[in-house]
């Protein structure tokens, strides 16, 4: 069965400092994995995707995710965050019908 | 070129009530699929729709259907309605045979937001 794991439940990060967003995942086959934003009262915007190839992927806003298979673990990271980041972020797996588990989400604060 | 979009946006309802959600898909999608978020959650799978049948179903009792239209909209119904039932209710479309695909993008719409009373 697919699960998603996001550690952390909230972050808090000042304006201009480097952030991470732990996701780790259990699926049977390959992952398709997703980094979704929601803020207050929205809906989900996609930030970034993986189906396959390089590990390493570049979303929108300037947040990138690296799959390690080998750990299971699809973090997301932003070098410099913006107050408008913050939000509620969503890792999500899913299958190739387009059934998705998220994570519990976490929500980060910027500070400034 | 509009997204997914749903009606209504929000909603309140009495313990026991009937409600149905509607959502119609980006254009060019052929399957939807819905969600419930409650508070301080992450969104659970309810079921998909594709080819006006429903294909997957997640861990929701019957009081939850749904129907999806030749022009591939598709509405979630509720019946009994408890006060647990009170969530965002997402809608997402697709195309059918894409994910895994670089270039498809399964989209969300806004939602509408349940409360139960």
């Amino acid at each position: 069965a697919q699960s998603v794991t996001q550690p952390d439940i909230h972050i808090t990060v000042s304006e201009g400092a480097s952030l991470e967003l732990r996701c780790n995942y259990s699926y049977g086959a390959t992952p398709y994995l997703f980094w979704y934003v929601q803020s207050p009262g929205q809906g989900l915007q996609l930030l970034l995707k993986y189906f396959s190839g390089d590990t390493l992927v570049q979303g929108i806003k300037g947040f990138e995710a690296e799959f390690k298979r080998s750990q299971s673990s699809f973090n997301l990271r932003k070098p410099s965050v913006h107050w408008s980041d913050a939000a509620e972020y969503f890792c999500a797996v899913g299958d190739s019908w387009g059934k998705f588990q998220f994570g519990a989400g976490t929500q980060v604060v910027v500070t400034p | 070129d509009a997204g997914v979009t749903q009606s209504p946006t929000h909603l309140i309802k009495t313990r026991g009530q009937q409600v149905t959600l509607r959502c119609s898909p980006k254009s060019g999608h052929d399957t939807v699929s819905w969600y419930q978020q409650a508070l301080g959650q992450g969104p659970q799978f309810i079921f998909q729709y594709y080819e006006e049948e429903e294909r997957q179903r997640g861990n929701f009792p019957d009081r939850f259907s749904g129907h999806q239209f030749p022009n591939y909209s598709s509405e979630l119904n509720v019946n009994a309605l408890l006060l647990g039932d009170s969530a965002l209710y997402l809608c997402a479309s697709s195309l059918e045979g894409t994910v895994g695909s670089s270039g498809n993008t399964i989209y969300f719409g806004e939602g509408s937001w349940l409360t139960v009373v």
